[in-house]
């Protein structure tokens, strides 16, 4: 079966640094998506990981570990717009390369 | 264009009746997608077009769902007997090709009454 799991809601402190997780079971894996999500807007590309290791850019940063499943999106020096949601998909192989997704985690981010 | 646009912004019918969604994805753009999202969910895929085809229809709920692409451009979602849990925001990104970064549009937000 297919399964992407994320926390639900997060909370942080502006300034700070917060790391969202996700882990994912999947017929075919070809890739990893993260998306960040403003209430009533559309996603908007953040990330993309298909070979194991960190990727970084600007104050975002994103590892995967395809042997176990698992990736997180890392934010540092955190500021009031990153209050979002943030969604992981996984592009599966086992189906036709679509993209399956997260239920989204929404992140707070308080004073 | 600038971005993937998406018309009309909000939609509210009468369970029963028919709607039409209308894309218009980034310029060039080869691959398009629909999805729709509810509250606290993430995209659901819905279809797939590649050129003027659709590549992967296999996330329509049901034969109620239709979509076209006709010149390979501006596509429209066509929902047929709307029913009160289709309810939700119909999503369209654009892609250089499948596999590649998405572009979403805002989402029409449809209401069943």
């Amino acid at each position: 079966g297919q399964n992407i799991d994320q926390p639900t809601e997060m909370t942080a402190t502006e300034g700070a640094i917060v790391q969202i997780n996700c882990t994912y079971q999947t017929s075919g894996f070809n890739g990893l998506f993260w998306y960040q999500q403003h209430a009533g807007e559309a996603p908007t590309f953040l990330s993309y990981n298909v070979l194991d290791g960190l990727e970084e850019k600007g104050r975002f940063s994103s590892f995967l570990s395809r042997s176990k499943g698992y990736s997180y999106l890392l934010l540092k020096e955190l500021q009031m717009k990153d209050s979002a949601s943030y969604l992981c998909a996984v592009r599966d192989r086992g189906s036709n390369y679509q993209l399956i997704w997260g239920a989204g985690t929404k992140l707070i981010i308080k004073p | 264009g600038a971005g993937v646009s998406q018309t009309p912004s909000n939609k509210v019918t009468e369970k029963g009746k028919y709607v039409e969604l209308r894309c218009d994805p980034i310029s060039g753009h080869t691959a398009l997608y629909w999805y729709r999202q509810s509250l606290g969910q993430g995209p659901e895929f819905l279809i797939y077009f590649q050129g003027t085809g659709a590549a992967d229809d296999s996330g329509l709920p049901n034969d109620r769902f239709f979509a076209v692409r006709p010149e390979g451009s501006v596509s429209t979602l066509k929902i047929q007997r709307t029913e009160r849990g289709d309810s939700a925001v119909y999503l369209c990104a654009s892609s250089v090709g499948q596999g590649n970064e998405q572009f979403f549009g805002p989402g029409t937000r449809l209401t069943v009454l």
